[in-house]
């Protein structure tokens, strides 16, 4: 069975800093890899995927995330911030081989971006 | 296309009470899929159907039931809510269920749920 663990449940961040959501996954398979970012009182949207190939992945609004299998870790950045950023992040898993739709989630990280 | 659509937005139940969640999506998508989400718990898999006619369980499917008669309605039936039931439901679709190159799946605005 596969889970995923995101490190921190809140990150609070000032605006144009840096930024570093932690994901941790376990599994006994191959997995894909996702980030999902989640507005206040909206839906789930993507932010970028790992499917195979290049480790390091880019994604939209900036975002960018790198797969280190060796580490089992996925942690998502940006280099400079802003106030719209600021919203709950969920990390998932999907099984290789498996039903591609069934998403294991993380319990998700909100970031507070502070003028 | 207006993607994935679920009514109601909000909805108030007593305990005992049944209703139908419905979720539609236009984008001729064969797999669909119900999550929950509450505080502090991430989303979590309820069902997941990966074609008209086809359902199965996710993690956790007790108290809710589900069918898939045709590729754009998946609804989601509580047929006797319970406090633990209090949740936001997120109905979510992707275009191939298979075991191919993994598209996006898109996700609805979700249902607010409380239960009394």
């Amino acid at each position: 069975a596969q889970s995923v663990t995101q490190l921190d449940s809140q990150v609070p961040v000032f605006e144009e800093a840096p930024v570093e959501l932690r994901c941790n996954y376990s599994s006994s398979v191959s997995v894909y890899l996702f980030w999902y970012v989640q507005y206040p009182n909206q839906g789930l949207q993507l932010l970028l995927k790992y499917l195979s190939g290049s480790t390091l992945v880019k994604g939209i609004n900036g975002f960018e995330a790198e797969f280190n299998k060796s580490q089992t870790s996925f942690h998502l950045r940006k280099p400079s911030v802003h106030i719209s950023d600021t919203a709950e992040y969920f990390c998932a898993v999907s099984e290789y081989g498996g039903s591609q739709g069934n998403l294991i989630f993380g319990k998700g990280t909100k970031l507070s971006v502070k003028p | 296309n207006a993607g994935v659509t679920q009514t109601p937005k909000f909805q108030v139940l007593k305990t005992g009470q049944s209703m139908t969640l419905q979720c539609a999506q236009d984008m001729n998508h064969e797999y669909m899929s119900w999550y929950r989400q509450d505080p502090g718990m991430g989303l979590r898999l309820i069902h997941y159907s990966v074609g008209a006619g086809i359902t199965d369980q996710g993690e956790v499917p007790n108290g809710y039931n589900v069918s898939r008669s045709t590729t754009e309605d998946f609804p989601l039936r509580l047929l006797s809510a319970a406090p633990s039931q209090t949740s936001v439901y997120f109905c979510a679709s992707l275009p191939d269920a298979g075991t191919g190159p993994v598209g996006t799946q898109y996700f609805g605005p979700g249902t607010r749920l409380l239960v009394l």
